[in-house]
């Protein structure tokens, strides 16, 4: 079946550091990819999607670009912030974007010190 | 603002004993939400669709008399998990479909001694 591994945190990073998050999929036909946020105390959040290969996502300097020859969504961001300290959840769906039938990874957890 | 808001945020309970779970919609009316399950260092988990006015769709593998839902209102879902034990220990976390996004609750911890 379908599923989604991320690489295991957590990630520490100091602040304006470089951000690599690996996400690789496996799924039947063509997915939709999602990354997630969640900030302390609050839900997961959209951080962004892309439909089709070679889409990229981007949002908040964040940036993944969907790769259908290596299945990979990897997230980068050139310069964190220690409000970047979150967990992010890499997802595929085959339906549309507000399906609940989205499988997730297993979260990463992002640390920024400053 | 929060856009879906879950409560309570943690409970903890006695071993046979049964706990609500509420999941409000606040800016959407939702015929559907979704109740997702997350132990630690693993995958969110879809549990189950609740359906505003009609019987929850379990997924594979979930007991639906273990875990009722109730979906009463266009605005209200909630979660029971009945009889509690301690496996049942976990982070539920619910969804509401939005205009091209779910948008996600803040989840609920239950530990379960």
């Amino acid at each position: 079946g379908d599923s989604v591994t991320q690489m295991e945190g957590p990630v520490t990073l100091s602040e304006e550091a470089f951000l690599t998050i690996n996400c690789t999929y496996t799924a039947t036909g063509y997915p939709s990819l999602f990354w997630y946020v969640q900030y302390p105390g609050e839900g997961l959040q959209l951080l962004l999607k892309a439909t089709k290969a070679d889409d990229k996502g981007s949002n908040k300097g964040f940036e993944a670009t969907y790769r259908k020859e290596t299945t990979s969504f990897h997230l980068e961001k050139g310069s964190v912030q220690v409000s970047d300290s979150a967990v992010y959840f890499c997802a595929l769906s085959h339906g549309s974007s507000n399906t609940g039938k989205l499988i997730f990874g297993q979260g990463t957890t992002l640390q920024v010190k400053p | 603002g929060a856009v879906v808001s879950q409560h309570p945020s943690w409970v903890i309970c006695k071993s046979g004993t049964s706990v609500k779970i509420e999941c409000r919609s606040l800016d959407f009316q939702a015929t559907t939400m979704f109740w997702y399950r997350q132990f630690p260092k693993q995958s969110l988990m879809l549990m189950a669709t609740s359906n505003e006015g009609s019987k929850a769709t379990y997924e594979q593998g979930v007991e639906k008399d273990k875990f009722l839902i109730n979906h009463a209102s266009l605005t209200l879902s909630t979660l029971t998990v009945t009889s509690a034990h301690p496996e049942d220990s976990s982070f539920y976390i619910c969804s509401v479909p939005g205009t091209g996004e779910l948008f996600f609750g803040e989840g609920s911890r239950l530990t379960v001694l």
